[in-house]
């Protein structure tokens, strides 16, 4: 079974700050792990994913994420917030050999002028 | 080139009604899934089907029925709705290691 917990329901952050959206999982098998995006009325849209290889992931739109097997974690950040990263983020795992998804509840992310 | 879409995209309707919701893919992807999104609760997985004429249950499959009889359609139908079914639902088709989203209908029952 897996599950997957973020941390902060809200977050809000200053124009220019650092975001940081937290994600720990659980898997008994080797995660995937992803983070999407979903902005008012949208579906969602794949950020980015970690399946294998290097643990430190490059998405769009300047966000990147790191898996840490040891902590269980994959945290989503990005340097420098812009208002147009305003949205709700979720976190998601998938065990390697399954195509189905596991969500987090989802964090919304606010962006102060 | 819609990728994936799904209708009505906005849908009221009446407790004990019979309701469909459609999902069609223009990729030929081999699995596709239903999901509902309500506030708290994040996303979860109502139906999935790994093919044509296979189609198994998620965390959520109680008043919900799925059939895919063509690869790129899967409808999904709420046999007697009830209040609880407002929801958002989206439909999501599997891709290499990552899962597409449609647009979601957003189902109010009244």
């Amino acid at each position: 079974a897996q599950s997957v917990t973020q941390l902060g329901s809200h977050v809000s952050v200053s124009e220019g700050a650092l975001v940081l959206l937290r994600c720990n999982y659980s898997s008994s098998v080797p995660p995937y792990l992803f983070w999407y995006v979903q902005y008012p009325n949208q579906g969602l849209q794949l950020l980015l994913k970690y399946t294998t290889g290097a643990t430190l992931v490059k998405g769009i739109n300047g966000f990147e994420a790191e898996f840490k097997k040891s902590e269980t974690s994959f945290h989503l950040t990005k340097p420098s917030a812009h208002m147009s990263d305003a949205a709700e983020y979720f976190c998601a795992v998938r065990g390697a050999g399954s195509y189905q998804l596991t969500f987090g509840k989802g964090t919304k992310l606010s962006v102060i002028p | 080139d819609a990728g994936i879409t799904q209708s009505p995209r906005y849908k009221i309707t009446e407790t004990g009604r019979q309701v469909t919701l459609m999902c069609h893919q223009t990729w030929s992807h081999s699995y596709m899934f239903w999901y509902r999104q309500d506030l708290g609760h994040g996303l979860r997985l109502i139906y999935y089907s790994a093919a044509a004429d296979i189609t198994d249950k998620g965390e959520v499959p109680d008043g919900y029925v799925v059939s895919r009889s063509k690869t790129e359609n899967f409808p999904l139908t709420l046999e007697s709705a009830t209040r609880s079914q407002t929801s958002v639902y989206f439909c999501a088709t599997a891709g290499g290691h990552e899962q597409f989203f449609g647009p979601g209908t957003r189902l109010t029952v009244l």
